[in-house]
């Protein structure tokens, strides 16, 4: 019964790969992020799609391409990872509905470029 | 533009202690406020939140945060602090319009026996 659902947890990989990282939310929310937290804990928005249209789209390197299927999914996809791009993901989700809702965030995807 | 300072990179609090962890905000309105805690290797969770009526707000795990409009805060408060309170705190502000929610870097929280 996770609320906001991320796969994978862990993941590494080699530079120049294309790998995605895949979210679900299982609460009715309309609205789905992309965050990247850095070594320093920072935490940026990346991407913010509501009802499947994208809304925002933060300074992100082209390589990096989300896709919401439906309003219940938001995937990342990542071309040519660099060792820049080491950092953990966060996925998190909110109702249009209710600005003070606050946001719902899943566990993470810790993503290392070898 | 919205934006939140943590002036606090690290704290260290005894056990048993009372804590406050400070967070100030800029915003063009009234804000929504929040405080989320992220244990080691662990997601965000909401810790409290504030968006109107009551400026003292009560939250999960016996924590409370006062909002004060006139120094622009939402400073975070435990009376007593439990080893299991060791985590990174991060005050957020927003959304506004479009935009998201705006977070602060973080505050380390350490917890001496």
């Amino acid at each position: 019964d996770t609320a906001v659902s991320q796969t994978p947890k862990y993941l590494v990989t080699q530079m120049g790969n294309d790998k995605s990282i895949k979210c679900e939310q299982n609460l009715g929310h309309d609205t789905m992020y992309w965050y990247k937290q850095d070594s320093k804990k920072f935490l940026k928005i990346m991407f913010s799609y509501n009802n499947k249209e994208l809304i925002i789209n933060e300074t992100v390197p082209n390589r990096f391409s989300p896709k919401s299927p439906d309003k219940a999914h938001l995937n990342l996809h990542i071309n040519s990872l660099e060792l820049g791009d080491s950092a953990v993901y966060f996925c998190a989700s909110s109702p249009e509905w209710d600005r003070a809702h606050g946001y719902t965030f899943g566990s993470g995807t810790r993503l290392t470029v070898v | 533009a919205q934006s939140v300072t943590q002036p606090d990179i690290h704290i260290t609090v005894s056990e048993g202690a009372s804590l406050e962890l400070r967070c100030n905000y800029s915003y063009g309105a009234t804000p929504y406020l929040f405080w989320y805690v992220q244990s080691p290797g662990q997601g965000l969770q909401l810790l409290l939140k504030y968006f109107s009526g009551d400026t003292l707000v009560q939250g999960i795990k016996g924590f409370e945060a006062e909002f004060k409009r006139s120094q622009s805060s939402f400073n975070l408060r435990k009376p007593s602090v439990h080893w299991s309170d060791a985590a990174e705190y991060f005050c957020a502000v927003g959304p506004s319009g479009y935009s998201t929610l705006t977070f602060g870097k973080g505050t380390m929280l350490l917890v001496s026996p």
